[in-house]
């Protein structure tokens, strides 16, 4: 089975650009979420959609948004760059069974952005 | 909030020494535990996982015991390798979604 994939790898913008990152799970998995890597903040939770819905959302300012589509492929969108919003952005599946504790997720290699 | 802390690196070790790094966690109800490694480069991977009180994890010959009455989750290896160097995140999930709260990393070092 593939594994998360992630496009495009790496990206470099400049400051109030915007930037589109997507994301495929894991075949068959329906739930997506979306974390932020940074030096200084380390790992912190974006959003999570399930089935095109978003179901949990992170404490990030409104240039940050998602959506997921009817094939589970999610894509997240920032608008207004700023540099602080250079990051490693990860991506993670699950099968995303409700009410299932403790579900592993798998992660993708992320995509590598950096604000000029 | 819920919240992790992990301890600081990096943590240096020769090649077959114990290593222990630990997890202590602040949650309300009863969280999921994780432990996952990050290789450089790379996204993260799944090392090990614990849903309920006592429960031990156990993968390539990592553990750990989920400790509710001590709230922790410490990673334990009996002969660290070369090929355990790597950064290692602590993870709470919350409730019955997907959403996971990580500490900070700990970085493991370990020479031949």
């Amino acid at each position: 089975k593939a594994g998360v994939t992630q496009t495009p790898r790496y990206l470099i913008k400049t400051r109030g650009q915007q930037v589109t990152l997507s994301c495929s799970p894991i075949s068959g998995h329906r739930s997506v979420s979306w974390y932020q890597q940074t030096p200084g903040q380390g790992l912190q939770f974006l959003f999570e959609y399930f089935s095109e819905t978003q179901r949990n959302k992170g404490n990030f300012p409104g240039r940050f948004s998602g959506r997921q589509f009817s094939n589970s492929r999610s894509e997240m969108n920032v608008s207004t760059l700023e540099l602080g919003d250079s990051a490693l952005y990860l991506c993670a599946s699950s099968s995303g069974t409700p009410g299932i504790k403790g579900e592993t997720q798998y992660f993708g290699p992320g995509t590598r952005l950096l604000v000029l | 909030g819920d919240s992790v802390t992990q301890m600081e690196g990096p943590v240096t070790l020769s090649e077959e020494a114990f290593l222990t790094i630990n997890c202590t966690y602040t949650a309300t109800g009863y969280p999921s535990l994780f432990w996952y490694v990050q290789y450089p480069g790379e996204g993260l991977q799944l090392l090990l996982k614990a849903t309920k009180a006592d429960d031990k994890g156990s993968n390539k010959g990592f553990e750990a015991t989920y400790r509710k009455e001590t709230t922790s989750f410490h990673l334990e290896k009996g002969s660290v390798q070369v090929s355990d160097s790597a950064v290692y995140f602590c993870a709470l999930g919350v409730g019955n979604t997907d959403k996971l709260i990580f500490g900070t990393g700990t970085r493991l070092q370990v020479f031949p």
